[in-house]
């Protein structure tokens, strides 16, 4: 079965604060892909990152950085200084090989409050 | 903007009636997907189109339908709609190969009174 927790439904930080979105995910696929993606008020879903199952290098793209360890099955998000911009529901999403839809987490609702 | 065309962006609807939802992918993606974001149910995923054809279902109800058009456009049919179909739904696109992350449209928001 595939699956994808986002034990978190809500965070509330301070601006600047530092803040990190766990995710959890479940498949039995060898190979597979996992994705972040932003929801802000306005409710499009803004594509942020994608990182295939064999490359387990963390990223990070100006504040916002991804630790990836398949050993635990996780694949968080943190958001270094913290803006009211980053305020958002962000979901989490696993696509496997074998499949062809995406499996969303079912999001955290992040509040940055100036 | 993610390339990706919704219409309407909202629709207000009684029950019973029969609504089409559209949408235009990104320039060259094939794949085309549906998915329903409710409250209480989260990303609901409903279909997916490649090319034309369809590739993998989900939780699609039988009183919804879809097609992809030789154009590559999607219409999402909604019939016989209830006050629970009230819900954004969104449509994605993406390029071949499940290794490619989908854009998504700006969403529909539908509801049925």
């Amino acid at each position: 079965a595939q699956k994808v927790t986002q034990a978190q439904t809500e965070i509330s930080v301070v601006e600047k604060e530092d803040v990190t979105l766990d995710c959890v995910y479940e498949t039995r696929d060898t190979t597979y892909y996992l994705f972040w993606y932003k929801q802000p008020p306005s409710g499009e879903l803004v594509f942020l990152i994608r990182r295939n199952s064999f490359d387990e290098q963390n990223e990070i793209s100006g504040r916002y950085s991804w630790n990836f360890q398949k050993s635990t099955s996780s694949f968080n998000f943190t958001i270094t200084a913290s803006q009211v911009v980053d305020s958002a529901v962000y979901f989490c999403a696993l696509r496997p090989s074998t499949g062809n839809q995406f499996y969303f987490g079912t999001g955290t609702s992040l509040t940055v409050i100036p | 903007d993610s390339g990706v065309t919704q219409t309407p962006k909202h629709l207000i609807t009684a029950t019973g009636q029969r609504v089409t939802l559209r949408c235009s992918p990104r320039s060259g993606d094939l794949s085309v997907y549906w998915y329903q974001q409710s409250l209480d149910q989260g990303l609901q995923f409903l279909i997916q189109y490649y090319n034309g054809e369809e590739r993998a279902k989900g939780n699609i109800l039988e009183r919804f339908s879809a097609q992809q058009f030789p154009d590559l456009h999607s219409e999402l049919n909604l019939s016989s709609l209830e006050l629970g179909d009230s819900a954004l739904y969104f449509c994605a696109s993406s390029v071949a190969g499940v290794s490619t992350e989908a854009f998504f449209g700006q969403g529909t928001r539908l509801t049925v009174v």
